[in-house]
């Protein structure tokens, strides 16, 4: 059974420049979110993507951006990098079970890390 | 106010002992709570979760709930040093039902 992956596992990139970071959930699953992990910190949400839409949002400014496959794979997307964005990031797949305020069980994949330089 | 709020530690335990770990949240409406352990450069792993006041015991882990004091904590008996790693305490967003809201974490180093 695979876990969630995620591609590539190390990034460089340079200051405005942009990145996709890929991801594919754990088998079963249909919901895809996507966490930035600064060094020291919690994961913080950046949003979640469910039936190819963007379901929820964090803190995040525009620059952040993304996307859900039919086979519900996703893509992050960040536009004119700044040194700030260098983190782990991190993509979490669950089953959608309609819970209320319950929460799906997520499961991390290995992460991505990024250095803007 | 923090939503999440844990201690950054490290917390330092000797072999064999038993490491407490502590979280406390804010909203008093959140009715599920996670524990990730996270290794050095490693994504969080859940390892437990609980949704009831009381003790929810799955082998050397105990979670424990609080509801009323908004507090959840993580007991590990028999302490290994293969337990050193930061321990994120995380429970779910206001607005959503999926969104997860992560502390800072806590950092345990076991000793030998």
């Amino acid at each position: 059974d695979a876990g969630v992956t995620q591609s590539p596992t190390h990034l460089i990139k340079t200051r405005g420049q942009q990145v996709t970071l890929r991801c594919s959930p754990k088998s079963g699953h249909d919901t895809v979110s996507w966490y930035q992990q600064a060094l020291g910190q919690g994961p913080q949400f950046i949003f979640q993507y469910y039936e190819e839409e963007e379901r929820q949002r964090g803190n995040f400014p525009d620059r952040f951006s993304g996307h859900q496959f039919p086979n519900y794979s996703s893509e992050l997307n960040v536009n004119a990098l700044l040194l700030g964005d260098s983190a782990l990031y991190l993509c979490a797949s669950s089953f959608k079970a309609g819970g209320h305020r319950g929460t799906d069980t997520q499961y991390f994949g290995p992460g991505t890390r990024l250095t803007v330089l | 106010q923090k939503e999440v709020e844990q201690n950054s530690g490290p917390l330092s335990v000797p072999e064999g002992a038993i490491a407490s770990l502590n979280c406390t949240y804010s909203d008093r409406g959140s009715q599920s709570f996670f524990w990730y352990r996270q290794y050095s450069g490693k994504s969080p792993e859940l390892i437990m979760f609980i949704y009831s006041n009381g003790d929810k015991e799955d082998g050397r882990f105990t979670a424990q709930l609080n509801k009323a004091s908004q507090y959840v904590s993580l007991l590990i008996r028999d302490s290994q040093p293969s337990d050193s790693a930061t321990y994120l305490c995380a429970v779910p967003g206001y607005s959503s039902a999926s969104k997860i809201i992560f502390g800072s974490g806590t950092r345990l180093s076991i000793r030998p």
